[in-house]
């Protein structure tokens, strides 16, 4: 069966401080790949997706940026974080041609 | 207009109450509908996934979806405390190498015993 890991699990940095979220699945292969972040009482905004290694689409204009280095692993990162980047990222996979997603444990995030 | 509208809740039910969530959207391109489950402070979960108009029942958990009136339902029979949590609906056009989906804003729903 198929696995997707987060971590860390919770994280607490300073502003203007570098941020790595990691993010692996388990169980598949080629998978298609995404972070979101959600803020407090708000919806999942969609922030990059990967169709294959390497391939990094951004959706939202922001500080963050992410990467694809092997096949089932996605990190998420910045080089200086802002007070506005705090929230609860979240990983998701899914197969090729399925519409569902499948989503990690989150990683919270508060910037301070 | 947002392209997906849920109602945002909260909703407080009495244990074994039936529970009706829903969702409305304007993109008729929508084929792919889903519901999650959120409990605080965890990933959402997986919990029901419907292709095009039609009932789909799991359990206690029944799926609608009317693309002709562009509405999709979730109802919970027989509801429980551990029911208690953040519902999602979402949805996606397919079609396209990666399925890039479209959520509501989560209904609150708690069943107290």
């Amino acid at each position: 069966s198929q696995t997707i890991h987060q971590w860390p699990a919770t994280l607490v940095q300073p502003v203007g401080s570098p941020l790595s979220l990691e993010c692996t699945v388990e169980g598949t292969s080629n998978p298609n790949l995404y972070w979101y972040r959600q803020a407090a009482g708000r919806g999942l905004q969609l922030l990059f997706y990967s169709v294959g290694i390497g391939q990094i689409s951004s959706e939202v204009p922001q500080n963050l940026s992410a990467s694809r280095p092997q096949d089932r692993q996605f990190i998420l990162s910045s080089k200086k974080l802002l007070l506005s980047d705090s929230g609860f990222y979240l990983c998701a996979w899914d197969g090729q041609g399925i519409g569902a997603q499948y989503f990690g444990p989150g990683t919270r995030l508060l910037v301070l | 207009q947002k392209e997906v509208e849920q109602d945002p809740g909260p909703l407080s039910v009495p244990e074994g109450a039936i529970v009706s969530l829903n969702c409305t959207y304007s993109n008729s391109a929508f084929q792919y509908f889903m519901w999650y489950r959120q409990y605080s402070r965890k990933g959402p979960e997986l919990l029901m996934y419907t292709y095009s108009s039609g009932n789909k029942e799991d359990g206690r958990f029944t799926a609608q979806v009317d693309k002709s009136s562009k509405y999709i339902s979730l109802f919970i029979r027989d509801s429980q405390p551990s029911d208690s949590a953040t519902y999602l609906c979402a949805m996606s056009a397919g079609g396209t190498s990666y399925g890039k989906l479209t959520f509501g804003q989560g209904t609150i729903l708690t069943v107290h015993p």
